[in-house]
């Protein structure tokens, strides 16, 4: 039982690049969660899903979109990087109401 | 915005003492959460407190709420070195089932 597992762990980016960042759980979570965490902001929630085939919004969306075809997987997706997408980028998985969190993936734009 | 304000950002104390971290929100809520994070980690679940509890215990961690001032704490008593981390609040809104986390507070654990 892995848990959650996120892919890659770290990327470097050149401004105007994508890409995709893998998030999976074998908990059989109806929820994912996609946050950011920047030094001294907390977690904030970019996007999230409450079942497979569903996506909305959460506090801060612009610049990525997200999709959700498996129950098990929750991508996240830059489309066209910017500096000040470089942070600290965590999933989670919830059945009820604890979370739980992958080990992050450290993304930098330059 | 944060739903939640942590109090204070940093602590540090000695192996031994006890730790308490404060947490303000501002909206209703369903329940509120605690987090621990290692540095480097991702996020685990240390406790859940619902909105008509005032009180919970597991193991050493003591969490309070007070819904009319909207605040929680959080007590860790006889802390030890490996408590060395950030913690976290955050709220479920009575809206949905999305949490909003605080900024964290920076527990230094002394030996």
């Amino acid at each position: 039982n892995a848990g959650v597992t996120q892919t890659p762990k770290f990327r470097v980016l050149k401004t105007g690049q994508s890409m995709t960042l893998l998030c999976a759980q074998d908990m059989n979570h109806e929820y994912m969660y996609w946050y950011r965490q920047d030094p001294g902001m907390g977690l904030r929630l970019i996007h999230y899903s409450v079942g497979e085939g569903t996506t909305a919004k959460g506090e801060v969306p612009d610049g990525y979109n997200v999709s959700r075809l498996k129950k098990q997987n929750f991508l996240l997706g830059l489309e066209s990087a910017a500096p000040s997408q470089t942070s600290v980028y965590f999933c989670a998985s919830s059945y009820l109401d604890e979370q739980f969190f992958g080990p992050g993936t450290r993304l930098t734009v330059l | 915005s944060q739903q939640g304000e942590e109090d204070p950002q940093a602590l540090s104390i000695q192996e031994g003492e006890n730790a308490t971290m404060n947490c303000s929100y501002k909206t209703s809520i369903n329940n509120l959460q605690w987090y621990r994070q290692n540095s480097g980690r991702g996020l685990v679940h240390l406790i859940l407190i619902r909105s008509n509890e005032r009180e919970k215990h597991s193991g050493r961690l003591r969490v309070t709420l007070d819904t009319s001032k909207k605040s929680s704490s959080l007590l860790i008593t006889a802390s030890r070195a490996a408590d060395t981390a950030s913690y976290f609040c955050a709220t479920e809104e009575t809206s949905g089932s999305r949490l909003t986390f605080g900024e964290g507070t920076q527990l230094t654990v002394n030996p």
